[in-house]
């Protein structure tokens, strides 16, 4: 089955520590998306990529930065952790070849910044 | 104000209740309009979506929008306890980002 798939799964780490998310598809779609979600506040996006030379900015990017190393490739990066980035971050595709975008999600990454 | 609002519940009910999710919006340019079911410890994936106003059918499932109202709902006939998990409404123009609410968790007793 053509997937959406997230590494690692669960990651605890510590203040100031570099950490990297990845994020692979087989769906063969040109779009990638991360988000954090938190408890109350649904999905906020970080970045997204609408293919492998365009990355954007979403709501609340500041702390992170992304790759995106090909059109299946795309990852993650927090410089420098600090404890209110702990939360879990999904990554999701989509193809512009869709009038109506819908999104399909990874498993997620539970991320704890101690 | 938020573009998209929903409830956050939690919201329980027997097993065997209709139960009906909503979801508000002020962007009148959204024009595709999705259901998300996330399940604990999982990511969302996608229930239903529907195209401007009007309602669609998928089994159990009903996904209903007014337009005029800017007013979307989710209608679960027959619950059961596997429909327990957190529905998040998802909306967009066209070709553009989804714009999410925050969810509301559902829990059906036995």
């Amino acid at each position: 089955d053509a997937d959406v798939t997230q590494t690692p799964r669960n990651r605890i780490t510590k203040t100031g520590k570099r950490i990297m998310l990845e994020c692979s598809q087989t769906k063969g779609h040109d779009r990638m998306y991360w988000y954090r979600q938190d408890p109350g506040l649904g999905l906020q996006l970080i970045y997204y990529s609408f293919d492998v030379k365009d990355i954007n900015k979403g709501e609340i990017s500041d702390g992170y930065s992304v790759s995106r190393q090909a059109q299946a490739k795309f990852s993650l990066s927090l410089e420098s952790a600090i404890p209110n980035q702990t939360a879990l971050y999904f990554c999701a595709t989509s193809d512009s070849e869709r009038e109506r975008n819908e999104q399909f999600f990874g498993p997620g990454t539970r991320l704890t910044v101690l | 104000q938020k573009e998209v609002e929903q409830d956050p519940g939690p919201l329980s009910v027997p097993e065997g209740a209709i139960v009906s999710l909503n979801c508000t919006y002020s962007n009148s340019a959204f024009q595709y309009f999705m259901w998300y079911r996330q399940y604990s410890r999982k990511g969302p994936e996608l229930l239903m979506y529907t195209y401007s106003s009007g309602n669609k059918e998928d089994g159990r499932f009903t996904a209903q929008v007014d337009k005029s109202s800017k007013y979307i709902s989710l209608f679960i006939r027959d619950s059961q306890p596997s429909d327990s998990a957190t529905y998040l409404c998802a909306m967009t123009g066209t070709a553009s980002k989804l714009t999410f609410g925050t969810g509301t968790r559902l829990q059906v007793t036995l």
